[in-house]
């Protein structure tokens, strides 16, 4: 099977960068790494994906190790509202799903 | 666009009652799929419809049942319920064509109470 692995929580200061990891080691080729947020009493919020380059989009950045077997997502300035728990998550052909646990992120003013 | 919407919100029943749940994905949308999200077991993938056929399915027994309309909405139905099927339940569509690369789309769930 393939999972991932999170951190379960990190803390961060607003303004500066976060960098959130995932472990993917058992990926396969054709997984998509897609990472997504949660805040309270919501569904879980499509952030960004990618194969094998890094993307940029405006929420946030993804980079993924040339070996695709981790990947960080990346928050070039944290505010309150991004506190949320974030998931990194593969998609395989096929459709099987593959949550991590889930890093949930605090953000101090 | 109208998000993806989930009915009811709320939902208490009984240990041994069936529930149905039911989702309106993003018009469009073909594929929906679903989720069910515990304190303990994090968000774990029940199935996915697309074109009204079930595509894909997790691991969870046979009293865990969909289905998917023409118009692209979708149903869950959980039969003799349990205390531990007690959960946040997630729908999500995206516009999914051959490749398993589109975002997903997720409503803000169903909280199912057993008691």
């Amino acid at each position: 099977d393939a999972k991932t692995t999170q951190p379960n929580s990190m803390e961060s200061n607003e303004e500066e960068p976060v960098h959130l990891p995932c472990n993917h080691s058992t990926i396969s080729g054709t997984d998509y790494i897609h990472w997504y947020r949660q805040l309270p009493s919501q569904g879980p919020e499509y952030v960004i994906h990618g194969l094998t380059s890094n993307v940029n989009n405006r929420m946030a950045s993804l980079a993924i190790a040339e070996d695709r077997k981790s990947s960080t997502l990346i928050l070039h300035r944290a505010t309150l509202r991004d506190a949320a728990v974030y998931y990194c998550i593969l998609r395989r052909t096929g459709n099987q799903f593959y949550f991590g646990t889930g890093t949930s992120l605090t953000v101090i003013p | 666009k109208a998000g993806v919407t989930q009915t009811p919100r709320y939902l208490i029943k009984t240990r041994g009652q069936q529930v149905t749940l039911s989702c309106s994905p993003i018009s469009g949308h073909r594929s929906v799929s679903w989720y069910q999200q515990t304190p303990g077991q994090g968000l774990q993938f029940l199935f996915e419809y697309f074109s009204e056929t079930q595509r894909n399915k997790g691991n969870f027994p046979g009293r865990f049942s969909g289905r998917q309309f023409s118009n692209s909405r979708s149903e869950m139905n959980v039969s003799t319920l349990e205390l531990g099927d007690s959960a946040l339940y997630l729908c999500a569509s995206s516009f999914e064509g051959a490749a398993y690369n589109s975002p997903l789309h997720f409503g803000n769930g169903t909280r199912l109470t057993v008691t």
